[in-house]
Parts: C-alpha cells; sequence; structure tokens
C-alpha cells in the first residue's frame, strides 16, 4: 500500500533553515508529484508547491517562493523540502502528500498523506 | 491569492444531510473538475473524500457527494453520522505560480 512517511519534529530559531524529509514506499517513485502543504496550529491547509520526482522540476505559491526548495532522492524514493529564513509564524505541521494522477495530466488532488512534521520556531 | 471561501462551521443531527459550500473555484482561474474534498480528524492527516468534483475514492462512503452549481462546489453529506464530525477542506487548481488552493475549512459539528 502507498506510504508516506516524514522526518520527525524540529525546533529552530528564526532565522534558521529547516528540511523536511518525507519517504515513500508503495509505488513507483518517480511516477507521481509529491506535493507539500502546511497547518499552522488552528488553522486551515495551505498549499506551499510540488516537485517532479522524475525530472526534479518544482513548482512554488507564489509566497514561498525565494525561500522554499523542494529535492528528491529517487534512490532512496524520498523527497525533500527546505524552508529558509524561518520566521515564529512559520511554526506549523507540514504534510507531504501524493497526486495519483500521472505526471503530465495532474488532477491535482492528493490521496495519501505523510502523518506530519511539526516545525517550531521559536528564539 | 486568498483561500478559497467555505463558511466557517454547519451542523446537523443524525441522520440529516449537509452541504459544505466551496466559492472562488472559478474566477481563481481553476476548474471544477480539479475540485477535491479532504476531512481531517483532529491531530490526523487529511483524507480525501472527493476528487475530480463529484468522484469518490474507493473505500469512501456514498453519503458523501459532490458538486456544482454555477461558481460554487460542495459536498453533500447525507445520513449524518457523529464519525463525521471533523473538518472539511476544498481544494482546486488555480493556475498560475500558486497552482493550488485549499479553503479556509469548514467545522462539522454532529448535534
Amino acid at each position: 500500500q502507498v506510504q508516506l512517511v516524514q522526518s520527525g519534529a524540529e525546533v529552530k530559531k528564526p532565522g534558521a533553515s529547516v528540511k523536511v524529509s518525507c519517504k515513500a514506499s508503495g509505488y513507483t517513485f518517480s511516477g507521481h508529484y509529491i506535493h507539500w502543504v502546511r497547518q499552522a496550529p488552528g488553522q486551515g491547509l495551505e498549499w506551499m508547491g510540488r516537485i517532479n520526482p522524475n525530472s526534479g522540476g518544482t513548482n512554488y505559491a507564489q509566497k514561498f517562493q525565494g525561500r522554499v526548495t523542494m529535492t528528491r532522492d529517487t534512490s532512496i524514493s524520498t523527497a525533500y523540502m527546505e524552508l529558509s529564513r524561518l520566521r515564529s509564524d512559520d511554526t506549523a505541521v507540514y504534510y507531504c502528500a501524493r497526486d495519483p494522477s500521472q505526471i503530465g495530466s495532474s488532477l491535482y488532488y492528493f490521496d495519501s498523506w505523510g502523518q506530519g512534521t511539526l516545525v517550531t520556531v521559536s528564539s | 491569492q486568498s483561500a478559497l471561501t467555505q463558511p466557517a462551521s454547519v451542523s446537523g443531527s443524525p441522520g440529516q444531510s449537509i452541504t459544505i459550500s466551496c466559492s472562488g473555484t472559478s474566477s481563481d482561474g481553476g476548474s471544477y473538475n480539479f475540485v477535491s474534498w479532504y476531512q481531517q480528524q483532529p491531530g490526523k492527516a487529511p483524507k480525501l473524500m472527493i476528487y475530480g468534483g463529484s468522484k469518490r475514492p474507493s473505500g469512501v462512503s456514498y453519503r458523501f457527494s459532490g458538486s456544482k452549481s454555477g461558481n460554487t462546489a460542495s459536498l453533500t453529506i447525507s445520513g449524518l453520522q457523529a464519525e463525521d464530525e471533523a473538518d472539511y477542506y476544498c481544494c482546486s487548481y488555480v493556475g498560475g505560480s500558486t497552482l493550488a488552493l485549499f479553503g479556509g475549512g469548514t467545522k462539522l459539528t454532529v448535534l
């Protein structure tokens, strides 16, 4: 079965960077986009961007451009999301999620989600 | 871009039907065909309930359905059950650099 397992919780100081990993199993990693979505405490879901695991191509939400970098390592079926210049309002649970549609014909929905990684930004 | 617009809360009694609206899916450059809905229980990751506007993934109850009227997509839950109490989010492709937007979320209370 499809499974996405994320790295553990992080505590960072303002101005630092954080890198969250998302290890995929149960399907062909390179065949489907991985998206990143975050949720601040008590708030709604926010789309951050996506990566094409086959080509490494990325699309980032305008809000995060210049601060977010999404990468992947196909040899270990793992996607990464790095967010830099952290601020207190970046405190959130960060999720990775799989788009089950074929790359090139995305339907922009997410059928499998990681368990979430809490990133706390505090001085 | 602002989030898609959903009511903050809805409620219903067991057995009743409720509808959650999601507006802005077209004016933001999106398409109804790319509207999806997610259920989120406290402390859990979201769960896909509807995709492609009205398609139901295997394993999701027939009580959940998606539709569209004008510029608004909707999620209807029929035969409400206590286990349906959760937060619900719509999501739509909107194009541009920010490819996808979520709604602000709706808290469903089963009375």
